[in-house]
């Protein structure tokens, strides 16, 4: 059974520009979380998507973007990239709503 | 809102010894209760959960229990080890969606 995978696993961009990060989710699972880690702190919750809509959203502007595909793997977007989005960004899969997460590797990204 | 307050790191200690890391929460529903690992370069891991008031999480010779009076979900464990040197999140999710609120972080050091 393949874990939850995350690519790539560093990034580095500048401000202004926009970003893609990808999230393979965990064989059967079909819920996916999206976290953002800053530096020294917990991880904070920006989305999560069930079969293919959005379930749920955390206190993030509109340039903070995902999608679902059918095979329930997700793309995490973020568009107008400010320094303060250097961060760990980290996917989640489980099965269904409710059912415990399981958490990939994450990408870190860098903006300059 | 919700929100989940732990002891802050660095937490070093003597292989063997006694552990406990502080956690208290607030919530206005009936959360359910997580204490989360990041070992170093590897992702977030379940390390034990309660549901409900009482209840005792426990994995790997690691203990917390959901006590709703004092709002509060201590981890403990009676001798660690210097593989347990890693950054402990305590984090809660609410029944009425889905995503898990963490605390900062704890991080661990086992000295030999």
């Amino acid at each position: 059974e393949t874990g939850v995978t995350q690519s790539p696993t560093h990034l580095i961009k500048t401000r202004g520009q926009q970003v893609t990060l990808r999230c393979s989710s965990q064989s059967g699972h079909n819920t996916v979380s999206w976290y953002q880690q800053a530096l020294g702190q917990g991880p904070q919750f920006i989305f999560q998507y069930y079969r293919e809509e959005e379930n749920g959203r955390g206190n993030f502007p509109p340039r903070f973007s995902g999608l679902q595909f059918p095979n329930y793997s997700s793309e995490l977007n973020v568009n107008a990239l400010e320094l303060d989005d250097s961060a760990l960004y980290l996917c989640a899969s489980s099965l269904g709503q409710d059912n415990e997460q399981f958490f990939g590797p994450g990408t870190r990204l860098t903006v300059l | 809102g919700d929100s989940v307050t732990q002891m802050e790191g660095p937490v070093t200690l003597s292989e063997e010894a006694f552990l406990t890391i502080n956690c208290t929460y607030t919530a206005t529903g009936y959360p359910s209760l997580f204490w989360y690992v990041q070992y170093p370069g590897e992702g977030l891991q379940l390390l034990l959960k309660a549901t409900k008031a009482d209840d005792k999480g426990s994995n790997k010779g690691f203990e917390a229990t959901y006590r709703k009076e004092t709002t509060s979900f201590h981890l403990e464990k009676g001798s660690v080890q210097v593989s347990d040197s890693a950054v402990y999140f305590c984090a809660l999710s609410d029944r009425r969606d889905d995503k898990i609120i963490f605390g900062k972080g704890t991080r661990l050091h086992i000295l030999p």
